[in-house]
């Protein structure tokens, strides 16, 4: 079983749609998450970034975690065209860059 | 635009051959990490340099070395290149050592035939 699991689409919806990304990891003792997006050719950025379970919002974007179940969310509301891009999560025990696990990540594709 | 940069854009050379990336970091920012990124494997972080000294060691094989010179731009050479070495390697940088906000470059990537 991989550390940090997402599921690699791709996913498509319809511009406007209500999209979630989600992520399941393995070490329960994770406690600093991030979202990163990556458009095709570019390096991934930096999306959100949260500590310990809850929800944070962002415009148009909520992180959730669920420490108790394993389990990350990404919610992107009135998806746009300009969203298409690979979505990745990373986790990490404590707040250093380079200890961050990744997800393979998720493609989402938003069709106008 | 990260600030970023890395050079070259893409890179096609043969097995058992050595290659050399480079990468410039933001204006201000101290810290170098280094990533590959396969289908397979995800984002995989190799190795992290503050300031001229190696900072952290990730899975960085024994083929393939760094380093950051004086004006902190830095080097990844991958030798004995295998099939297995193709992948997008990216480069990274941070204003300091223990920083989560990295600030990632376009990246190289790298096809060994």
């Amino acid at each position: 079983q991989k550390e940090v699991e997402q599921d690699p689409g791709p996913l498509s919806v319809p511009e406007g749609a209500i999209v979630s990304l989600n992520c399941t990891y393995s070490n329960s003792a994770f406690q600093y998450f991030m979202w990163y997006r990556q458009y095709s050719r570019k390096g991934p950025e930096l999306l959100m970034y949260t500590y310990s379970s809850g929800n944070k919002e962002d415009g148009r974007f909520t992180a959730q975690v669920d420490k108790s179940s394993k389990y990350i969310s990404l919610f992107i509301r009135d998806s746009q065209p300009s969203d298409s891009a690979t979505y990745l999560c990373a986790m990490s025990l404590d707040n250093y860059g380079q200890n961050f696990v990744f997800g393979p990540g998720t493609r989402l594709s938003v069709l106008p | 635009d990260s600030g970023v940069t890395q050079t070259p854009k893409h890179l096609i050379t043969a097995t058992g051959q050595r290659v050399t990336l480079r990468c410039s970091p933001r204006s201000g920012d101290l810290s170098v990490y280094w990533y590959q990124q396969s289908l397979d494997q995800g984002l995989q972080f190799l190795i992290q340099y503050y300031n001229g000294e190696e900072r952290a060691k990730g899975n960085i094989l024994e083929r393939f070395s760094a380093q950051q010179f004086p004006d902190l731009h830095s080097e990844l050479n991958l030798s004995s290149l295998e099939l297995g070495d193709s992948a997008l390697y990216f480069c990274a940088s941070s204003v300091n050592a223990a920083s989560y906000e990295q600030y990632f470059g376009p990246g190289t990537r790298l096809t060994v035939t």
